[in-house]
C-alpha cells in the first residue's frame, strides 16, 4: 500500500518568513495530493490539492509542486503570517477500485512567531 | 449551516463499555468516512461507505461496526472499549467513490477510554 512521509515534524518561522514542508510517496499509482490544515480542536481542511497531470499550483500566499520521477511533492506558503500556526498534512491518493483512499504524511506543526 | 457535523464531541467512558459516534453530512455527498487520529497527530482510515455500502475496511477490528442508515449518516458504533482505543475520530465525506473529490471532514470527536 502507500506510505507518504512528511518532513519536518515541527517548523517555526518569523512572521512575513517562508515555510515549505516536504512529503514522499511510494506508490507510482497515486495521482492526487492534497494538502490539509488542522487547527486545533478542529477537523482538517483541505486548503489546496495537485493531481499528477500538473507539476506546480498556486492559490495566493500557498503553492504546492509535484515531481512525479521522484515521488516527492511540497507545501510551500509566502509571507506567513500568525493566523498560519497549525498542523499541516499531505496527503496521497490512488484511483483505482479501492476508492479514494487517503493515506496522510505525519503532519508538520508550523509555529509562526509574531 | 455545519456541512460534515459529528456527536459527541467529547466523549469519555470506561473499558469494556459499547458507545456510538454520530455523523451527518448536509452536503448531499455519496461517500462518507472514518479516520482514526492518534495521540502523535497520525490520521489513517478507518472505513469508507458510498450510498450506504462499505467500500473500504482498513483491518480495523470487529469491535467496531460502522452503520449507514441512509447516504447523509454514518455511525460509528465501538463494543468493549479498550484503552487504545483512545483517539480523535473524524467523519468526512466527499461526492462519489472511485474518484479523487475532496474530502471535507467534521470537527471530530474526542474518545478518552479510562
Amino acid at each position: 500500500g502507500e506510505n507518504v512521509e512528511q518532513h519536518p515534524s515541527t517548523l517555526s518561522v518569523q512572521e512575513g518568513d517562508s515555510a515549505v514542508i516536504k512529503c514522499t510517496y511510494s506508490d507510482s499509482a497515486s495521482n492526487y495530493f492534497p494538502w490539509y490544515k488542522q487547527e486545533l480542536g478542529k477537523g482538517p481542511q483541505l486548503i489546496i490539492d495537485i493531481r499528477s497531470n500538473v507539476g506546480e499550483k498556486k492559490d495566493q500566499r500557498i503553492a504546492v509542486t509535484l515531481n512525479k520521477t521522484a515521488k516527492h511533492f511540497s507545501l510551500h506558503i509566502t509571507e506567513t503570517q500568525p493566523e498560519d500556526s497549525a498542523v499541516y498534512f499531505c496527503a496521497a491518493s490512488p484511483f483505482n477500485n479501492a476508492g479514494n483512499m487517503l493515506t496522510f504524511g505525519g503532519g508538520t506543526r508550523l509555529m509562526v512567531k509574531p | 449551516d455545519t456541512a460534515v457535523s459529528q456527536t459527541p464531541k467529547y466523549l469519555v467512558t470506561q473499558m469494556g463499555n459499547d458507545k456510538s459516534i454520530k455523523c451527518e453530512q448536509n452536503l448531499g455527498h455519496d461517500t462518507m468516512y472514518w479516520y482514526k487520529q492518534d495521540s502523535k497527530k497520525f490520521l489513517k482510515i478507518m472505513f469508507s461507505y458510498n450510498n450506504k455500502e462499505l467500500i473500504i475496511n482498513e483491518t480495523v477490528p470487529n469491535r467496531f461496526s460502522p452503520k449507514s442508515p441512509d447516504k447523509a449518516h454514518l455511525n460509528l458504533h465501538i463494543n468493549s472499549l479498550e484503552l487504545g482505543d483512545s483517539a480523535v475520530y473524524f467523519c468526512a465525506s466527499s461526492l462519489a467513490p472511485f474518484r479523487t473529490d475532496t474530502q471535507y471532514f467534521g470537527p471530530g470527536t474526542r474518545l478518552t477510554v479510562l
